[in-house]
């Protein structure tokens, strides 16, 4: 089945310092890939929806000068936290559509600690 | 606003028995999809069932199976003969054309031995 990869899974940097969160579609392309946060024992919140070649948009609330998104090609999208904080540290999961349908796939999610 | 609301933050089942987790939504479009999903402890989303709005036949998917009432716009969760490695959180998800989901707050099933 389709497989949408996160790297890294896991990843600690120092407050002040710049992250980035890779998310690709391993066989398939995509059209389109959704970033979600989730922090602990709560639900997924979509933050931005990122479309190759254009612009990413932003849900309200979401500072798109700190979260840059970039989906450069149909199958990678990547995530820059910029300027990290301790509150961001969060669980980041991203999801693709492919491009032939209206399914989504899940990547496995990235952990995020900044200290 | 276009909202998915699960009720039962917890619940516990006994293993072989059944279980329902209960998710409403709100929505003024006509047509969309709702999910399930499974999320265990290693945090990977799992698709356990889709339901298309248009369809009034409620999905099935071997042990689980939903009961879609769209007037009511609800659509919950019946999982049959409940196995220890059912036990995660469950999410509740509305996708509208847009493909961007909104997620309910989640249900945690506890599966007793």
């Amino acid at each position: 089945g389709a497989v949408v990869s996160q790297h890294p899974s896991r990843v600690i940097c120092k407050s002040g310092t710049s992250v980035k969160i890779e998310c690709r579609s391993l066989d398939f392309q995509a059209t389109t890939m959704f970033w979600y946060r989730q922090f602990p024992k709560q639900s997924l919140m979509l933050m931005a929806t990122s479309n190759e070649g254009s612009k990413a948009t932003y849900e309200q609330g979401v500072e798109k000068d700190k979260f840059l998104i970039n989906h450069a090609s149909l199958t990678l999208s990547t995530l820059t936290v910029t300027s990290a904080h301790p509150e961001d540290s969060s669980f980041y999961i991203c999801s693709a559509r492919d491009l032939q349908g209206n399914t989504i796939y899940f990547g496995e999610g990235s952990w995020l600690t900044v200290v | 606003a276009q909202t998915v609301t699960q009720s039962q933050p917890e619940m516990s089942v006994q293993e072989a028995e059944t279980v329902t987790l209960s998710c409403t939504y709100d929505t003024s479009e006509s047509d969309y999809y709702l999910f399930w999903y499974k999320q265990p402890p290693s945090r990977q989303m799992i698709l356990v069932i889709r339901q298309e709005a248009y369809k009034q036949q409620n999905a099935t998917e071997n042990r689980f199976s939903v009961n879609f009432q769209k007037a009511a716009k609800s659509f919950s969760l019946k999982i049959s003969d409940s196995q220890l490695g059912d036990a995660a959180m469950y999410f509740c998800a509305y996708r509208p054309g847009t493909y961007k989901y909104i997620f309910g707050t989640g249900t945690r099933l506890k599966v007793l031995a």
